[in-house]
């Protein structure tokens, strides 16, 4: 089975500019969840996804949005960039979502905000 | 709310001796607690889990860990380091919150192998 796959796999942009992200599940799993990585902040959840609906959200301003398709498939958006969302973004992938599932991590996006 | 707290942010061994990478949790459910290890410029991967069976749990590459209920630790330990084991190591609890599951990362520990 291919893992979880993310693009793009880098992203540069300036200041008050949008992005979006990508990410593809491991088949089968209809989880999808989203993560920030960054130096000073460690690991941070930002929303998951199950079918097509949000489930949870961590505390993230309201620019960082998200979706789901009926594939599976994920993106995340961020709109009018700041320098601190630079991060390495990581999307992660799990059967049901439900405690006990391992959630599969993609190689992630890294984002520069210039 | 579940917290995760990794004692150590950096730990050095020689090849060859044990890791001990310490972790300790809070959870107001029951939790399933994970270990996770990042290689440089690479994703997470997966060690091992706990899923309220056997509290020693064993995962890949020879690495294991126990959970104590009342020390809320989940410890992960390793007999005999070996250079390709360093690398950022994040202890991880999964609590229930309404419908779904998140992760709650500790703040990491990178661990160096000296030859």
């Amino acid at each position: 089975k291919a893992g979880v796959t993310q693009t793009p796999r880098y992203l540069i942009k300036t200041r008050g500019q949008q992005v979006t992200l990508s990410c593809s599940p491991i088949s089968g799993h209809r989880s999808v969840s989203w993560y920030q990585q960054t130096p000073g902040q460690g690991l941070q959840f930002l929303f998951e996804y199950f079918s097509e609906t949000q489930r949870n959200k961590g505390n993230f301003p309201g620019r960082f949005s998200g979706r789901q398709f009926s594939n599976s498939r994920s993106e995340m958006n961020v709109s009018t960039l700041e320098l601190g969302d630079s991060a390495l973004y990581l999307c992660a992938s799990s059967l049901q979502g439900v405690v006990t599932d391992t959630q599969y991590f993609g190689p992630g996006t890294r984002l520069t905000v210039l | 709310a579940q917290s995760v707290t990794q004692l150590d942010s950096h730990v050095s061994v020689s090849e060859g001796t044990p890791v001990l990478l310490r972790c300790n949790y809070s959870s107001s459910y029951s939790p399933s607690l994970f270990w996770y290890v990042q290689h440089p410029n690479k994703g997470l991967q997966l060690l091992l889990k706990y899923t309220s069976a056997a509290t020693l749990v064993k995962g890949i590459n020879g690495f294991e860990a126990e959970f104590k209920k009342s020390e809320t630790s989940f410890h992960l330990t390793k007999p005999s380091a070996h250079m390709s084991d360093a690398a950022e190591y994040f202890c991880v609890v999964s609590d229930s919150y309404d419908a779904g599951n998140m992760l709650t990362f500790g703040g990491g520990t990178r661990l160096m192998v000296k030859p």
